[in-house]
């Protein structure tokens, strides 16, 4: 079964220093999307992306975090200037369609930041 | 406001037992709703949803869960659970067509079973 894969699994950072996330979602796949869950709280949504532009975001995804679809294969979330407060698990998910289909996620990265 | 709400943080069951994890909802109207797992390491994965018509509906490793809309609720079920069953248990409600992918997520509840 095709799957959503996530690099690295575990990345540790300096604050105030950038970091990218990558996914690679389900080739078929057209619609993006980053949720994260700092440790003991809800997974949220961060963002969703389709046809190389945010859908919609939420208030969390503030302007030190971006999207881009590089390439024809890969999805990234990049914080320009990590704090604390980042450290989480980010998953990547994807999905077929805009309405009534599943989420797929990856197994996650966990970001530290020191 | 809407919420989802997962009762039980953590539940313990003896392994061929019976498993039900508790989900409500806050919301308007009828949500879709869905129930993931995430075993140790691993991402979410998908154990069923609920989007219109039959009420119970079976998923994958033998789950299905139960909508009731007089009670805003979507339980999920299984009535043997194996040792391979101890994960985390997410109930997720995607509010409207508008917001697609903006799913609200449960708090988890963590399931370990005991032979």
């Amino acid at each position: 079964e095709p799957e959503v894969t996530q690099t690295p699994s575990h990345q540790v950072t300096q604050m105030g220093q950038e970091v990218i996330l990558r996914c690679v979602p389900i080739s078929n796949h057209l619609y993006f999307y980053w949720y994260r869950q700092i440790l003991g709280q809800k997974v949220e949504f961060l963002v969703s992306f389709y046809n190389n532009e945010i859908s919609e975001k939420s208030e969390i995804f503030d302007d030190q975090f971006s999207v881009e679809r590089p390439d024809g294969s890969n999805f990234t979330l990049k914080i320009r200037s990590t704090k604390l407060e980042d450290s989480a698990m980010y998953f990547c998910a994807s999905s077929d369609e805009l309405n009534n289909s599943p989420l797929h996620f990856g197994n996650g990265t966990r970001l530290t930041v020191t | 406001a809407q919420s989802v709400t997962q009762p039980d943080i953590h539940i313990t069951v003896s392994e061929g037992a019976s498993l039900e994890l508790r989900c409500n909802y806050s919301y308007g109207a009828t949500p879709y709703l869905f129930w993931y797992v995430q075993s140790p390491g691993q991402g979410l994965q998908l154990l069923l949803k609920y989007f219109s018509g039959d009420t119970l509906v079976q998923g994958i490793k033998g789950f299905e869960a139960e909508f009731k809309r007089s009670q805003s609720s979507f339980n999920l079920r299984k009535p043997s659970v194996h040792w391979s069953d101890a994960a985390e248990y997410f109930c997720a409600v995607a509010l409207s067509t508008d917001s697609w992918g903006k799913f609200q997520f449960g708090a988890g509840t963590q399931v370990v079973v005991t032979p």
